[in-house]
Protein backbone atom coordinates (compact mmCIF):
# COMPACT_ATOMS: atom_id res chain seq x y z
CA UNK A 1 0.00 0.00 0.00
CA UNK A 2 1.05 3.28 -0.35
CA UNK A 3 3.02 5.03 3.08
CA UNK A 4 4.73 8.11 3.38
CA UNK A 5 8.01 8.52 5.84
CA UNK A 6 9.03 11.80 7.80
CA UNK A 7 12.38 12.71 9.18
CA UNK A 8 12.04 11.67 12.74
CA UNK A 9 12.08 14.68 15.47
CA UNK A 10 11.67 16.50 17.25
CA UNK A 11 13.73 19.41 15.11
CA UNK A 12 15.42 22.21 17.33
CA UNK A 13 16.60 25.10 14.89
CA UNK A 14 18.11 28.84 15.81
CA UNK A 15 16.18 31.69 14.31
CA UNK A 16 17.54 32.22 10.93
CA UNK A 17 18.59 28.78 10.21
CA UNK A 18 18.04 26.63 7.12
CA UNK A 19 15.64 24.58 7.51
CA UNK A 20 14.99 20.83 5.79
CA UNK A 21 12.73 18.27 6.57
CA UNK A 22 12.76 15.02 4.29
CA UNK A 23 9.75 13.08 3.13
CA UNK A 24 10.33 9.86 1.27
CA UNK A 25 7.05 8.34 -0.28
CA UNK A 26 6.01 4.69 -1.42
CA UNK A 27 3.33 4.22 -3.96
CA UNK A 28 2.21 2.84 -7.26
CA UNK A 29 2.04 5.76 -9.53
CA UNK A 30 2.22 9.33 -9.13
CA UNK A 31 0.23 10.71 -6.63
CA UNK A 32 -0.05 14.39 -5.49
CA UNK A 33 2.07 15.06 -2.67
CA UNK A 34 1.51 17.38 0.87
CA UNK A 35 2.50 19.68 3.55
CA UNK A 36 0.35 20.49 6.12
CA UNK A 37 1.56 22.23 9.33
CA UNK A 38 -0.29 22.03 12.34
CA UNK A 39 -0.08 24.67 15.21
CA UNK A 40 -0.77 24.06 18.60
CA UNK A 41 -4.23 23.52 19.42
CA UNK A 42 -4.97 23.67 16.04
CA UNK A 43 -6.13 21.51 13.05
CA UNK A 44 -4.21 21.47 9.80
CA UNK A 45 -3.37 23.51 7.32
CA UNK A 46 -2.41 23.11 3.89
CA UNK A 47 1.23 24.40 3.30
CA UNK A 48 2.21 23.57 -0.23
CA UNK A 49 1.32 20.89 -2.60
CA UNK A 50 2.78 19.05 -6.01
CA UNK A 51 1.05 17.20 -8.43
CA UNK A 52 3.23 15.75 -10.69
CA UNK A 53 7.06 15.18 -11.03
CA UNK A 54 9.43 18.50 -11.06
CA UNK A 55 6.58 20.78 -9.57
CA UNK A 56 7.67 22.87 -7.32
CA UNK A 57 5.41 24.08 -4.26
CA UNK A 58 6.03 27.07 -2.46
CA UNK A 59 4.56 28.92 -0.16
CA UNK A 60 5.27 31.55 3.12
CA UNK A 61 9.22 30.74 2.13
CA UNK A 62 9.01 26.61 2.19
CA UNK A 63 9.61 25.29 -0.58
CA UNK A 64 9.37 21.03 -1.87
CA UNK A 65 10.21 19.73 -5.19
CA UNK A 66 8.22 16.56 -6.81
CA UNK A 67 11.14 14.47 -7.34
CA UNK A 68 9.96 10.94 -8.53
CA UNK A 69 13.66 9.61 -9.36
CA UNK A 70 14.12 9.87 -5.10
CA UNK A 71 10.13 9.21 -4.44
CA UNK A 72 11.01 12.23 -2.11
CA UNK A 73 9.17 15.91 -1.48
CA UNK A 74 11.86 17.28 0.96
CA UNK A 75 10.40 20.62 2.59
CA UNK A 76 12.89 23.28 2.80
CA UNK A 77 13.01 26.90 3.93
CA UNK A 78 16.43 28.92 4.02
CA UNK A 79 15.34 31.24 7.23
CA UNK A 80 13.20 29.88 10.30
CA UNK A 81 11.34 32.30 12.70
CA UNK A 82 9.96 31.80 15.78
CA UNK A 83 6.48 31.63 14.55
CA UNK A 84 7.43 28.35 12.27
CA UNK A 85 6.98 26.63 15.22
CA UNK A 86 4.74 23.64 14.64
CA UNK A 87 4.20 19.76 13.82
CA UNK A 88 4.62 19.42 9.92
CA UNK A 89 2.87 16.46 8.13
CA UNK A 90 3.78 15.28 4.58
CA UNK A 91 1.09 13.28 3.07
CA UNK A 92 -0.11 12.13 -0.51
CA UNK A 93 -3.15 10.87 -2.48
CA UNK A 94 -4.60 9.81 -5.68
CA UNK A 95 -7.02 12.48 -7.16
CA UNK A 96 -10.02 12.63 -4.50
CA UNK A 97 -9.07 9.48 -2.29
CA UNK A 98 -8.00 9.62 1.14
CA UNK A 99 -5.00 11.30 2.02
CA UNK A 100 -2.05 8.79 3.65
CA UNK A 101 -0.18 10.98 6.18
CA UNK A 102 3.61 10.50 7.43
CA UNK A 103 3.83 10.49 11.52
CA UNK A 104 4.84 14.22 11.69
CA UNK A 105 8.13 16.20 12.09
CA UNK A 106 7.64 18.81 15.57
CA UNK A 107 9.84 21.90 14.61
CA UNK A 108 10.97 24.20 17.45
CA UNK A 109 12.71 27.67 16.63
CA UNK A 110 14.85 29.22 19.27
CA UNK A 111 15.37 33.12 19.43
CA UNK B 1 -16.10 32.70 3.21
CA UNK B 2 -15.49 30.33 6.51
CA UNK B 3 -13.42 27.51 6.00
CA UNK B 4 -14.33 24.29 7.78
CA UNK B 5 -16.14 23.97 10.70
CA UNK B 6 -16.40 21.39 13.40
CA UNK B 7 -18.29 21.16 16.80
CA UNK B 8 -17.75 20.70 19.65
CA UNK B 9 -14.42 21.62 20.16
CA UNK B 10 -13.76 19.26 23.61
CA UNK B 11 -16.01 16.29 24.44
CA UNK B 12 -15.52 14.34 27.66
CA UNK B 13 -17.00 10.89 27.46
CA UNK B 14 -16.98 7.88 29.66
CA UNK B 15 -15.91 4.28 28.61
CA UNK B 16 -19.63 2.41 26.39
CA UNK B 17 -21.29 5.91 25.81
CA UNK B 18 -21.38 6.89 22.63
CA UNK B 19 -20.93 10.59 20.63
CA UNK B 20 -21.45 12.37 17.62
CA UNK B 21 -19.10 14.92 15.81
CA UNK B 22 -20.33 16.72 13.20
CA UNK B 23 -18.58 19.22 10.10
CA UNK B 24 -19.66 21.57 7.69
CA UNK B 25 -17.86 22.13 4.56
CA UNK B 26 -16.18 25.00 3.34
CA UNK B 27 -18.59 26.31 0.23
CA UNK B 28 -18.62 24.42 -2.62
CA UNK B 29 -17.19 21.50 -1.20
CA UNK B 30 -19.10 18.07 -1.20
CA UNK B 31 -17.05 15.90 -0.24
CA UNK B 32 -16.06 15.36 3.64
CA UNK B 33 -13.42 13.17 4.96
CA UNK B 34 -12.87 12.43 8.35
CA UNK B 35 -9.32 11.53 10.17
CA UNK B 36 -8.58 10.48 13.46
CA UNK B 37 -5.23 11.43 15.15
CA UNK B 38 -4.14 10.05 18.01
CA UNK B 39 -1.22 12.01 20.01
CA UNK B 40 1.58 12.06 18.88
CA UNK B 41 0.52 10.58 15.34
CA UNK B 42 -0.28 11.39 11.62
CA UNK B 43 -4.24 11.53 11.01
CA UNK B 44 -5.57 8.38 10.29
CA UNK B 45 -8.36 7.97 7.62
CA UNK B 46 -11.37 6.78 8.57
CA UNK B 47 -14.02 7.17 5.71
CA UNK B 48 -15.09 9.70 2.97
CA UNK B 49 -19.15 10.88 2.34
CA UNK B 50 -20.00 12.33 -0.89
CA UNK B 51 -23.49 12.74 -2.42
CA UNK B 52 -24.80 11.79 1.11
CA UNK B 53 -23.35 8.18 0.81
CA UNK B 54 -20.30 6.71 2.33
CA UNK B 55 -17.47 6.31 -0.43
CA UNK B 56 -14.61 5.17 1.17
CA UNK B 57 -13.55 3.08 4.44
CA UNK B 58 -10.13 3.32 6.45
CA UNK B 59 -9.13 0.26 8.78
CA UNK B 60 -11.72 1.55 11.65
CA UNK B 61 -14.27 -1.00 13.62
CA UNK B 62 -17.99 -0.60 12.59
CA UNK B 63 -18.44 1.05 15.71
CA UNK B 64 -17.33 3.94 13.19
CA UNK B 65 -20.26 5.64 11.19
CA UNK B 66 -21.39 8.63 9.61
CA UNK B 67 -23.60 9.84 7.62
CA UNK B 68 -24.27 13.13 5.01
CA UNK B 69 -26.89 15.15 5.11
CA UNK B 70 -27.97 17.52 2.00
CA UNK B 71 -26.45 20.57 2.68
CA UNK B 72 -23.01 18.65 2.55
CA UNK B 73 -22.71 18.51 6.46
CA UNK B 74 -21.80 15.41 7.89
CA UNK B 75 -21.99 13.44 11.39
CA UNK B 76 -19.36 11.43 12.66
CA UNK B 77 -20.36 8.76 15.49
CA UNK B 78 -18.97 6.31 17.76
CA UNK B 79 -20.63 3.92 19.66
CA UNK B 80 -19.30 1.62 22.50
CA UNK B 81 -16.72 4.05 23.19
CA UNK B 82 -12.95 2.80 24.52
CA UNK B 83 -10.31 4.72 25.78
CA UNK B 84 -8.32 3.94 22.81
CA UNK B 85 -11.05 6.36 21.01
CA UNK B 86 -9.23 9.31 22.61
CA UNK B 87 -7.73 11.73 20.07
CA UNK B 88 -8.06 14.69 17.52
CA UNK B 89 -11.26 14.40 15.11
CA UNK B 90 -10.65 16.06 12.13
CA UNK B 91 -13.20 16.80 9.07
CA UNK B 92 -11.62 17.73 6.04
CA UNK B 93 -13.91 18.67 3.09
CA UNK B 94 -12.40 18.77 -0.83
CA UNK B 95 -11.75 21.32 -3.27
CA UNK B 96 -13.06 19.46 -6.29
CA UNK B 97 -11.29 22.07 -8.71
CA UNK B 98 -8.05 21.05 -7.46
CA UNK B 99 -8.40 17.92 -5.68
CA UNK B 100 -7.31 19.70 -2.47
CA UNK B 101 -8.48 18.60 1.00
CA UNK B 102 -8.93 21.79 3.50
CA UNK B 103 -9.16 20.16 7.28
CA UNK B 104 -11.31 22.02 9.96
CA UNK B 105 -9.52 22.77 13.45
CA UNK B 106 -10.85 19.63 15.16
CA UNK B 107 -12.53 18.37 17.61
CA UNK B 108 -10.77 16.83 20.91
CA UNK B 109 -12.05 13.56 22.25
CA UNK B 110 -11.40 12.46 25.58
CA UNK B 111 -12.87 8.76 26.08
CA UNK B 112 -12.37 7.86 30.77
Amino acid sequence: GNSVTQMEGPVTLSEEAFLTINCTYTATGYPSLFWYVQYPGEGLQLLLKATKADDKGSNKGFEATYRKETTSFHLEKGSVQVSDSAVYFCALNFGNEKLTFGTGTRLTIIP
Amino acid sequence: DAGVTQSPTHLIKTRGQQVTLRCSPKSGHDTVSWYQQALGQGPQFIFQYYEEEERQRGNFPDRFSGHQFPNYSSELNVNALLLGDSALYLCASRDRGTDTQYFGPGTRLTVL
